[in-house]
């Protein structure tokens, strides 16, 4: 089966670093979602990409977060500086729009900021 | 703010007895899609309804949408042990360019 590829799996770091998050998605898809899960907050849309063109990054606090598809291949997601209320699992999916399939999800980019 | 809301948040039953789940959504959507998530995993599509079908079944699973009333029903057949995750609906907004947005899910436990 075809999986969408997230890495890294875990990622500790220090308050103040850059993060780097990375996600392949399934080769045909053209869009991408970057999605945020905490407890409290649930599933939070950061940004789309549709056909590598960014769409809707409204969610996503602009000042320390930026989401790039540099290629079909490849998405990013970055936070710079990190801050400890970052911490959260971070989701990659991706789907063809209007396909009736629903979307693929990563298993996710566990992310902890001390 | 969350589009779709679930209700339970949590459900226990016993092996054997049906599940169902609701959804509730404040706009008009082009399709409802429901998902599940295993714990410490990622979320797996299960179903997805068009905002023109009423009804749609996938092996044991059954949703039923009404979008008078801006709701979803999701129910499992004869639960098992193995049902036991999270289970979140996500609209796509009409005319929202198929942005998907989550409720914060039902937690389904079935005990064998």
């Amino acid at each position: 089966d075809a999986r969408v590829t997230q890495t890294p799996r875990h990622k500790v770091t220090e308050m103040g670093q850059e993060v780097t998050m990375r996600c392949q998605p399934i080769l045909g898809h053209n869009t991408v979602f970057w999605y945020r899960q905490t407890m409290m907050q649930g599933l939070e849309l950061l940004a789309y990409f549709r056909n590598r063109a960014p769409l809707d990054d409204s969610g996503m606090p602009k000042d320390r977060f930026s989401a790039e598809m540099p290629d079909a291949t490849l998405a990013t997601l970055k936070i710079q500086p990190s801050e400890p209320r970052d911490s959260a699992v971070y989701f990659c999916a991706s789907g063809l729009t209007g396909s009736g399939y629903g979307y693929t999800f990563g298993s996710g980019t566990r992310l902890t900021v001390v | 703010s969350q589009q779709g809301e679930e209700d339970p948040q949590a459900l226990s039953i016993q092996e054997g007895e049906n599940a169902t789940m609701n959804c509730s959504y404040k706009t008009s959507i082009n399709n409802l899609q429901w998902y599940r998530q295993n714990s410490g995993r990622g979320l797996v599509h299960l179903i997805l309804i068009r905002s023109n079908e009423r009804e749609k079944h996938s092996g044991r699973l059954r949703v039923t949408l009404d979008t008078s009333k801006k709701s979803s029903s999701l129910l499992i057949t004869a639960s098992r042990a193995a049902d036991t995750a999270s289970y979140f609906c996500a609209t796509d907004k009409k005319g929202g360019s198929e942005k998907l947005v989550f409720g914060k899910g039902t937690k389904l436990t079935v005990n064998p």
